[in-house]
């Protein structure tokens, strides 16, 4: 069965330092990945996916940045953190041609 | 952009009730979708209604689709403690499965 794992599933910064989010998927191969933040009381939007290595497609510009090094992990990356940044950040893959998504724990970020 | 607009925000009930959420949604689709998400927790998927179904069970689930009005509804009869959370509709906005989700309703279901 396919798993989906994020860490670290918490992380208080400092305004101004960097960040790495990780997201790794297992059994299955060549999924679509997708990075949403999710704000207090909020929906997802949508910041980054991914139909294969290397290749990122950005939804709204911001101060995160993604990559895909492996077919099965999705990263998260900032080089300086704003205030603005804090919130709920979801992982989720899908098949390539399915439509269903399925989701990752989540990891909470407050920028302070 | 915000595709889907569930209605209401906020739904409190007792055990044994139904819960019924509305969802709004802006340009054509070819599938909706409903997730549920627990307080902290990541979204799971609960059933999907395409746009040529008007209407689709699972389990306490039913869920509608009225493509004419760009709407849908979850149904959730006979609630239970244990469904509360909140309740997310998504649609597919271009390529590569990208979702569109709604700001959700949640759900209080009181024992």
């Amino acid at each position: 069965s396919q798993t989906i794992h994020q860490w670290p599933a918490t992380l208080v910064q400092p305004v101004g330092s960097p960040l790495s989010l990780e997201c790794t998927v297992e059994g299955t191969s060549n999924p679509n990945l997708y990075w949403y933040r999710q704000a207090a009381g909020r929906g997802l939007q949508l910041l980054f996916y991914s139909v294969g290595i290397g290749q990122i497609s950005s939804e709204v510009p911001q101060n995160l940045s993604a990559s895909r090094p492996q077919d099965r992990q999705f990263i998260l990356s900032s080089k300086k953190l704003l205030l603005s940044d804090s919130g709920f950040y979801l992982c989720a893959w899908s098949g390539a041609v399915a439509e269903t998504q399925y989701f990752g724990p989540g990891t909470r970020l407050l920028v302070l | 952009s915000q595709q889907g607009e569930e209605d209401p925000q906020a739904l409190s009930i007792q055990e044994g009730e139904n819960a019924t959420m509305n969802c709004s949604y802006k340009t054509s689709i070819n599938n909706l979708q409903w997730y549920r998400q627990n307080s902290g927790r990541g979204l799971v998927h609960l059933i999907l209604i395409r746009s040529n179904e008007r209407e689709k069970h699972s389990g306490r689930l039913r869920v509608t689709l009225d493509t004419s009005k760009k709407s849908s509804s979850l149904l959730i009869t006979a609630s239970r403690a244990a469904d509360t959370a909140s309740y997310f509709c998504a649609t597919a906005e271009g390529g590569y499965n990208k979702l569109i989700f709604g700001a959700g309703t949640r759900l209080a279901v009181h024992p």
